[in-house]
């Protein structure tokens, strides 16, 4: 059972452009997390998705940022008009129920 | 959301025993424990999990209180490979990371 799979690992942008971060969850898991963490410190969790529906948004900031899951295909955080503080590494999680997590290896996005 | 605090970093050396301990004040009765532990560019990856008195698996052990206000990580024998960042969590349906404890093993 091969684990989260996350696409593309590391990602440059440059500021105003589009950041799309794609997240294969393990088979099975129907709940996915997205998390983002700055250099030294934790992980800030960003939106709570199920298939097809988002459950929890509130940590993600209320302009430029979205994200999907849909029926088929992988779950898309997806970043507009990229700015510099966007500069992260961007963790996401599936799991089969909302307890244990299991995350993959991280997209880490910098804005040039 | 109940808060966790725990040490901000902490040194042992190679084949101590190590203890890490969390304080969860406001800890609601639904709430399960969970310990993850991360390396440099890797995701967080799940330890070990409980809810009450103690749990042990092939790679750590967990102690709760009866008030459940607090927790305590222990990592057996611990080598080099385990230098890491270790998070506690109180999980209810929303899981929250804070800084970790950043834990340095010396040779």
């Amino acid at each position: 059972n091969a684990g989260v799979m996350q696409n593309p690992r590391h990602l440059v942008r440059r500021r105003g452009q589009e950041a799309r971060l794609r997240c294969s969850p393990m088979k099975g898991h129907s709940h996915v997390y997205w998390y983002r963490q700055l250099p030294e410190e934790g992980l800030k969790f960003m939106v709570y998705l199920q298939k097809e529906n988002i459950i929890d948004e509130s940590g993600m900031p209320k302009e430029r940022f979205s994200a999907e899951f849909p029926k088929e295909g992988p779950s898309i955080l997806r970043i507009q008009q990229v700015v510099r503080g966007d500069s992260a590494a961007y963790f996401c999680a599936s799991s089969p129920s909302s307890y244990e997590q299991y995350f993959g290896p991280g997209t880490r996005l910098t804005v040039t | 959301l109940a808060k966790t605090t725990q040490p901000i970093s902490m040194d042992s050396y190679e084949g101590q025993e190590v203890n890490i301990t969390c304080s969860h004040n406001n800890i609601a009765t639904n709430d399960y424990i969970t310990w993850y532990q991360q390396f440099p560019s890797q995701g967080p990856r799940f330890i070990i999990q409980g809810y009450k008195t103690k749990v042990t698996n092939e790679v750590a052990s967990l102690f709760i209180p009866a008030d459940r206000k607090s927790s305590t990580l222990s990592l057996p024998r611990v080598s080099l490979s385990d230098t890491a960042v270790y998070y506690c969590l109180v999980v209810d349906d929303k899981i929250i990371f804070g800084k970790g404890t950043r834990l340095h093993i010396l040779p």
